[in-house]
């Protein structure tokens, strides 16, 4: 079966510290990958996909990430942590060969950065 | 340019009752979607509509139902709310193709006593 899994609930990280937030995804075909942040009380924001191309991704707010197809990862990263960094990120997957079924997103359960001053 | 809009923000309902979660989105998109967010779970795909016309079952169907009034408006409704429906729900919105990035509502906060 297809999934995401973002192993860690909890991140912490000093401010102006590099920050790495984990993804892993299980697939039967070729994935398209996003990354989605959520501050309190707020609707997911998008941050960044990868669809082909470059496995090096540059998103909103300085954030990176690095699409792994040997290791099926796609970890979300940042050279500086910033406090406002703080917030709930999400990994979601979507499979090529599910084309037809509107787009449907496949998210993982979440990872909670804390950037602490 | 509004993007994707939720009402009610909050909502506390006894079990048994019903009530429909509107969405509206001004991006012209086909695809509308509606999700549940429950505390290390990860959002749950519960319908979504691929496009004006045609809405189909996500992963948690059971306990709601939903219609794509028009390529704008999609609304989720509850006929008879259980405790387990407790939850934050997301609407968003995507052109529908599989690169497409979805857009997502503010959510709206349900409690079923």
């Amino acid at each position: 079966a297809q999934s995401v899994a973002q192993p860690e609930d909890q991140v912490n990280v000093a401010e102006g510290n590099p920050l790495t937030v984990k993804c892993t995804y299980s697939v039967s075909g070729n994935p398209y990958l996003f990354w989605y942040v959520q501050y309190p009380n707020r609707g997911l924001q998008f941050l960044l996909k990868y669809i082909t191309g470059d496995n090096l991704v540059k998103g909103s707010y300085g954030f990176e990430a690095e699409f792994n197809k040997s290791q099926t990862s796609f970890h979300l990263k940042k050279p500086s942590a910033l406090v406002s960094d703080s917030a709930l990120y999400f990994c979601a997957v979507r499979f090529a060969l599910i084309y037809n079924q509107g787009g449907k997103l496949i998210f993982g359960q979440g990872t909670e950065l804390s950037v602490k001053p | 340019n509004a993007g994707v809009t939720q009402t009610p923000k909050f909502q506390v309902l006894k079990t048994g009752q019903s009530m429909t979660l509107q969405c509206a989105q001004d991006m012209n998109h086909n695809s509308m979607y509606w999700y549940r967010q429950d505390p290390g779970m990860g959002l749950r795909l519960i319908y979504y509509s691929a496009s004006e016309g045609t809405t189909d079952k996500g992963e948690v169907p059971n306990g709601y139902n939903v219609s794509r009034l028009n390529k704008r408006e999609f609304s989720l409704r509850l006929e008879s709310a259980a405790p387990s429906q407790t939850s934050v729900y997301f609407c968003a919105s995507s052109e529908g193709g599989p690169t497409d990035t979805q857009y997502f509502g503010p959510g709206t906060r349900l409690t079923v006593l």
